[in-house]
Formats: C-alpha cells, sequence, structure tokens
C-alpha cells in the first residue's frame, strides 16, 4: 500500500456542484493531515489542516476516519477559480519525521 | 512578509556543470526540506533538516547534497548535474516536523 493514496482524477464537474475527495494513507502512527492546493506550474499552498473532530472553512469541508485510515476533503458550490490539483499531505508520526505528499487529485471545474 | 524565497526562479544547466540552489525563510522555522517535482508526478524529498548543523536525506537524495549553517537558510547544492535532475526544485519550511510546511515558489531546472 502506497504511504500516502489519492485519484489522480480528473475529476471534472460543472459549477455549482459538490464534489469530494479521498485519501487513504498507510501508516497508522501518522499524526497530522493537511489539504494543499497546487496550481499549474506554482507551488502547493496551504488549503486547510484536518483534525480529528472535522473542520470547515467556508465551501471547504475536511474529515479524518482514523479506524479506515482515509481523509476527505468536500468542495461545496465549486467555482472556476477551485480548478486545481489538490494534494493530501500526511505526517508519518514519530522522531524526525516529515511530510509525506500525494500525487495529488485534479479538479476542473467549467462554466 | 517574505515567507521562503528561493533563487533562481529558472536555470539551465549543462550536463556536468554544478550549482547551487538558494533558499531562505523569515519565519524562524526549525525545520526545512527540499523536495522536487517531475511533470505529473507527486513531490519528493530530496534532504531535510530538523535544525540549524542538522541534516538527513529524504527519498531521493543521490546527486544533491544540502547544509544548513543557520536557521535561515538551507541550500541545495548540485555538483555534477545530469539530464535526470531536470525538474522543479520546492524549498519548504515549517515550525515542526507535524505542522503545516510553506513553499518557495520554486526553481525551474533544465539540465541539457
Amino acid at each position: 500500500r502506497k504511504e500516502v493514496e489519492q485519484d489522480p482524477g480528473p475529476f471534472n464537474v460543472p459549477e455549482g456542484a459538490t464534489v469530494a475527495f479521498n485519501c487513504t494513507y498507510s501508516n497508522s502512527a501518522s499524526q497530522s493531515f493537511f489539504w494543499y492546493r497546487q496550481d499549474c506550474r506554482k507551488e502547493p499552498k496551504l488549503l486547510m489542516s484536518v483534525y480529528s473532530s472535522g473542520n470547515e472553512d467556508g465551501r471547504f469541508t475536511a474529515q479524518l476516519n482514523r479506524a479506515s485510515q482515509y481523509i476527505s476533503l468536500l468542495i461545496r458550490d465549486s467555482k472556476l477559480s477551485d480548478s486545481a490539483t489538490y494534494l493530501c499531505v500526511v505526517n508519518k508520526g514519530g522522531g524526525y519525521s516529515t511530510l509525506t505528499f500525494g500525487k495529488g487529485t485534479m479538479l476542473l471545474v467549467s462554466p | 512578509n517574505a515567507g521562503v524565497t528561493q533563487t533562481p526562479k529558472f536555470r539551465i544547466l549543462k550536463i556536468g556543470q554544478s550549482m547551487t540552489l538558494q533558499c531562505t525563510q523569515d519565519m524562524n522555522h526549525n525545520y526545512m526540506y527540499w523536495y522536487r517535482q517531475d511533470p505529473g508526478m507527486g513531490l519528493k524529498l530530496i534532504y531535510y533538516s530538523v535544525g540549524a548543523g542538522i541534516t538527513d536525506k529524504g527519498e531521493v537524495p543521490n546527486g544533491y547534497n544540502v547544509s544548513r549553517s543557520t536557521t535561515e537558510d538551507f541550500p541545495l547544492r548540485l555538483e555534477l548535474a545530469a539530464p535526470s535532475q531536470t525538474s522543479v526544485y520546492f524549498c519548504a519550511s515549517s515550525r515542526q516536523a507535524n505542522t503545516e510546511a510553506f513553499f518557495g515558489q520554486g526553481t525551474r531546472l533544465t539540465v541539457v
């Protein structure tokens, strides 16, 4: 099982649609979870952290399921500007651990 | 608020040449990282540092070297450039290992 696995997509949705991405991780000791957004040929930027209780930021909702080792990102009322690649990021946990990035899920929002 | 600054933004190298990619951060972060991203691929960790004077290999360290003499700076050295090192290089920093990382704008390197 890959450390962090995502469906590469692309997910093609019309404006106003709701879309959800899932991400699975292999290390049960993982402690921190994030969603990043990466626009074409740009650096990744933090979209939101993912907390055990779930969290919401405007149109974006992130959830964590530790038992099944997956995290999700829900985007409501999609905008054209949401078109990007969404990266699932997991901290492996323990010692000098580092962040592990999934390969990303591409979202294309059309008019 | 500068955050993480990388230079240069673009560079073309000939096979066998060497160069240093510069990275500096002004957030007083302990952790710094170098990643490479090939087209259509995810980020791969080259080297990281948990503080001044401490560095460690990531997933793909071969062909690269790093140093961390200060908290702010984390340069990446390519000694003998090879076409396989053509990639986009991102430097990042984080306060701790389990906190979010902030990225520089990247360096697009082509080795010909």
